[in-house]
């Protein structure tokens, strides 16, 4: 079962605006990390933060976490068009054999108008 | 260079075929992954290896089958028992620990 949620689906916005994609899940983590996707691509992974974090940085990127509310959102800042991609986040989990693996969400297709 | 690799990017396969999907990396990262992505869904865990020569099921293992003889290698096949294999495949590997994962370029498989 797919643990992290993103929130919208799909979001569209102009170039230089700010972009906000949140996640939920359902169960304790140790981390939550977030990817990108271009079209057809592989994932690329973006920002790890730890669950005794609150907010972390890099770039233009900045990511929340709430433990008490099993939530965390993505912040892209002054987006450009070669923002446009998917976005996921992915908790961590332990298989029914005892070892860690990453559940991700269904993602935030974000596009960026020039 | 470091990274991780996949080919073929696209194949075809007839119902009824096995077919089999490259991974391999030179990472030297112990943990490997199968991922499958259906259109406007995330990934959903195929398989996984923590170290040569061991593998375990993830969520969707039916119908598919892997293999970890060298470090650098975790090929996927799809068996005739899979019912909807038409998918994006990505492979992924990683240092053990539930970490940051590296992932390949991905292979398209349609069944025709």
């Amino acid at each position: 079962s797919q643990q992290g949620e993103e929130d919208p689906q799909a979001l569209s916005i102009q170039e230089g605006e700010n972009a906000t994609m949140n996640c939920s899940y359902k169960t304790s983590i140790n981390n939550l990390q977030w990817y990108r996707q271009n079209s057809g691509r592989g994932l690329v992974h973006l920002i790890l933060i730890r669950s005794n974090e609150r907010e972390k940085h890099s770039g233009r990127l900045r990511v929340t976490l709430d433990t008490s509310k099993k939530s965390s959102s993505l912040l892209i800042t002054a987006s450009r068009a070669a923002d446009t991609a998917s976005y996921f986040c992915a908790t961590d989990a332990i298989t029914q054999g005892g070892s860690e693996k990453l559940v991700f969400g269904k993602g935030t297709k974000l596009t960026v108008n020039p | 260079d470091g990274g991780i690799t996949q080919s073929p990017k696209y194949l075809f396969r007839k119902e009824g075929q096995n077919v089999t999907l490259s991974c391999e990396q030179n990472l030297n990262h112990d943990a490997m992954y199968w991922y499958r992505q259906d259109p406007g869904q995330g990934l959903r865990l195929i398989y996984y290896s923590q170290i040569v020569n061991d593998f375990q099921k993830g969520d969707i293992a039916e119908g598919y089958s892997v293999s970890r003889e060298k470090k650098e290698s975790f090929p996927l096949t799809v068996t005739s028992a899979q019912k909807n294999p038409t998918a994006f495949y990505l492979c992924a590997s990683g240092y053990r620990g539930g970490n940051e994962q590296f992932f390949g370029p991905g292979t398209r498989l349609t069944v025709l």
